[in-house]
């Protein structure tokens, strides 16, 4: 376990709804990363946040947002949801942000949301 | 755009065999380079990971070799075992960027 937790474990929706995922990361760490794994695209980066700013962004559409939280949780905000938007979605949490050398990244258990 | 390029996609292995992950990778900014495992089911987490000053780096039965003027690295998993059958991640590190993965199977 690797005490970075994600809500809800499966999510099921139609194409045009709004979703939110949710992520509290590790007691400590100040930083969280977003993550979306689909079988054809591998891992790909989304964004990144440390305590409470946006650090860096990735692959990120515009249809999706995230946030983090003055108690560090996180949420993406995934809207105008499509068919393609079914993937697992990963958060990551770290003590330091990106910037920091060797900085281990502990994963969460994921979120496999599915659009149908 | 940064780029990991990993091979194989995927990869079966007889028990006792020894696997082999390649990684390559374009720009020479990344300053760490470290191996992800990911089980079915489970999120990523961190094998062993490497620092560009070292050409090697041993824990247990995994290693990673690093040739820093190729741009390559790679995961060797020596006496590899069905509990070994998983996905690898390779990453590099200045912003996070990983490979596509490799799926390796252990067959005993």
């Amino acid at each position: 376990d690797s005490g970075v937790t994600q809500t809800p474990k499966h999510l099921i929706t139609a194409t045009g709804q709004r979703v939110t995922l949710r992520c509290s990361p590790r007691s400590g760490d100040l930083s969280v990363y977003w993550y979306q794994q689909s079988l054809d695209q591998g891992l790909q980066f989304l964004i990144h946040y440390y305590n409470g700013e946006e650090r860096a962004k990735g692959n990120i559409l515009e249809r999706f947002s995230a946030q983090q939280f003055p108690d560090l949780h996180s949420e993406l905000n995934l809207s105008s949801l499509e068919l393609g938007d079914s993937a697992l979605y990963f958060c990551a949490s770290s003590v330091e942000g990106l910037a920091g050398p060797y900085n281990e990244q502990f994963f969460g258990p994921g979120t496999r949301l599915t659009v149908l | 755009q940064q780029q990991v390029k990993q091979s194989p996609q995927s990869l079966i292995v007889q028990k006792g065999g020894i696997s082999i992950i390649n990684c390559a990778y374009e720009n020479t900014a990344f300053d760490y380079f470290p191996w992800y495992q990911q089980f079915p089911g489970k999120g990523p987490a961190l094998l062993i990971a490497i620092r560009p000053d070292v050409s090697e780096k041993k824990e247990g039965r995994f290693t990673i070799s690093f040739n820093k003027s190729a741009k390559q690295f790679s995961l060797h998993i020596m006496d590899s075992q069905p509990g070994d059958s998983a996905t690898y991640f390779c990453a590099a590190v200045r912003g996070l960027v990983f490979g596509a993965g490799t799926i390796l199977r252990v067959k005993s």
